[in-house]
């Protein structure tokens, strides 16, 4: 049973560039989310899909897009790559959005990003 | 708007210690509140959670936790540390129809 899996782990972009980060879970989730975590200020949610064939802005939506393929599948878009984009980004899934609060979230390992 | 604090940004403990890491939290109407532990280049784990009922909660590797109302506060705690616990922690609240809000972290160093 893998959970979540983020591809790649780890990634150097130039400035610009596009690139596409992978997620996927296996544990039959509804709701998926990806996340940013700097140094300092915990995690912020970028985008959430709170089921399939939705997805919603999170607090740092700007420069992202996402698509939720299928149930299983949660991806994140960088069209045009900044250096502020260097982060790490996770990917979560829970049982539910709405409804089922103390759901807990269950992580990816996480990509690096490095945009120079 | 829901915001959560964690006051420290590292705790050093010696291996055998009580280990209290804390958290106060912001949050229109009823809180849920949990804890999650990162390990190095890993995501971030579930430990525990308080929704409702006893205000001690216990969850995984022998941590618990205190819900405090009056004083909105919601401290991790371990009574003997191991080495093993250094980690990443944090704290997150979230409140009926909104999303899930985490604190900056507190890194623990358990030195042996």
């Amino acid at each position: 049973n893998a959970g979540v899996t983020q591809t790649p782990k780890f990634q150097v972009l130039k400035t610009g560039q596009s690139m596409t980060l992978q997620c996927a879970q296996d544990m039959n989730h509804n709701s998926m989310y990806w996340y940013r975590q700097d140094p300092g200020m915990g995690l912020r949610l970028i985008y959430y899909s709170a089921s399939e064939g939705t997805t919603d802005k999170g607090e740092v939506p700007n420069g992202y897009n996402v698509s939720r393929l299928n149930k299983r599948e949660f991806s994140l878009r960088l069209e045009s790559a900044a250096p502020s984009q260097t982060s790490v980004y996770f990917c979560a899934s829970s049982e539910a959005f709405r409804g089922s609060y103390n759901s807990p979230l269950h992580f990816g390992n996480g990509t690096r990003l490095t945009v120079t | 708007a829901q915001s959560v604090a964690q006051p420290e940004d590292q705790v050093n403990v010696a291996e055998g210690n009580p280990l209290t890491v804390k958290c106060t939290y912001s949050v229109s109407g009823n809180p849920y509140l949990f804890w999650y532990v990162q390990y190095p280049n890993r995501g971030l784990q579930f430990l525990l959670k308080y929704i409702t009922g006893d205000n001690l909660v216990k969850g995984s590797y022998g941590f618990e936790a205190e819900f405090n109302k009056s004083q909105t506060s919601f401290h991790l705690k371990k009574p003997s540390a191991l080495v093993s616990d250094s980690a990443l922690y944090f704290c997150a609240v979230r409140a009926a129809g909104n999303k899930l809000t985490f604190g900056g972290g507190t890194r623990v160093l358990v030195k042996p």
